[in-house]
């Protein structure tokens, strides 16, 4: 079946620093591949969607590619700020179906002064 | 503009007691209704998703049942709560395959 990973639990960066949160899948048809960030206490906002022509998505300053040959759809910032420590979900969908997100642990994100 | 509105926003309640939360959502027609659970520290879970009214499929059973009475309705209930139905609950919904949007939520606590 369909399965999302995400490898790191815990981020801990210093304000400036770049970000990157892995995140591979494993689909049996071509998917759709999201990047959901979820701040204390709300619920979770769309931030990135894959795209099917190879374009990159951007939002917020982050942006992910997905690389089809590597089942993967790593997030990117080139530098962190506070605002943006938050729980971070990658999540996947098939094509066709509609019906059914599966998403990974998540990625706890802290970023400090 | 769509408006997703989950209510209640919070709830307290002893186990063994009934559970209803509802979710409607303004300004689209038709679309994919969602629940989904996150456990505290958890990930999200999906449990129940609805394609068109009256029609409701279930993804997890955690002894919950949900039904879609309205195309802009989306109801999660149980009769017997249990100590380990307590975290959050999303409601959610998208068009088609595209991306979902979520609710605002509701807390439960059972205690």
């Amino acid at each position: 079946g369909d399965s999302v990973t995400q490898t790191e639990g815990l981020v801990t960066l210093t304000e400036g620093l770049p970000v990157m949160l892995n995140c591979t899948y494993q689909s049996t048809y071509s998917p759709f591949l999201f990047w959901y960030v979820q701040h204390l206490n709300e619920a979770p906002k769309l931030l990135l969607k894959s795209f099917t022509d190879n374009k990159r998505p951007e939002h917020q300053g982050f942006h992910a590619t997905l690389h089809k040959s590597s089942s993967s759809f790593h997030l990117q910032k080139s530098s962190a700020q506070l605002s943006d420590s938050a729980l971070y979900y990658c999540a996947l969908s098939e094509q066709g179906t509609g019906s059914k997100l599966s998403f990974g642990k998540g990625a706890k994100l802290t970023v400090s002064p | 503009a769509q408006t997703i509105h989950q209510w209640p926003v919070a709830e307290i309640k002893a186990v063994g007691s009934p559970l209803s939360l509802g979710c409607t959502i303004k300004g689209k027609s038709s679309p994919n209704l969602y629940w989904y659970w996150q456990a505290t520290g958890g990930t999200l879970q999906q449990l129940f998703y609805s394609i068109t009214v009256g029609q409701v499929e279930s993804v997890v059973q955690l002894n919950l049942s949900a039904s879609r009475p309205k195309d802009d309705q989306f109801i999660l209930s149980t009769e017997k709560l249990l100590l380990s139905h307590s975290g959050f609950y999303l409601c959610a919904w998208s068009l088609g395959d595209a991306e979902q949007f979520f609710g605002p939520g509701t807390r439960l606590t059972v205690l």
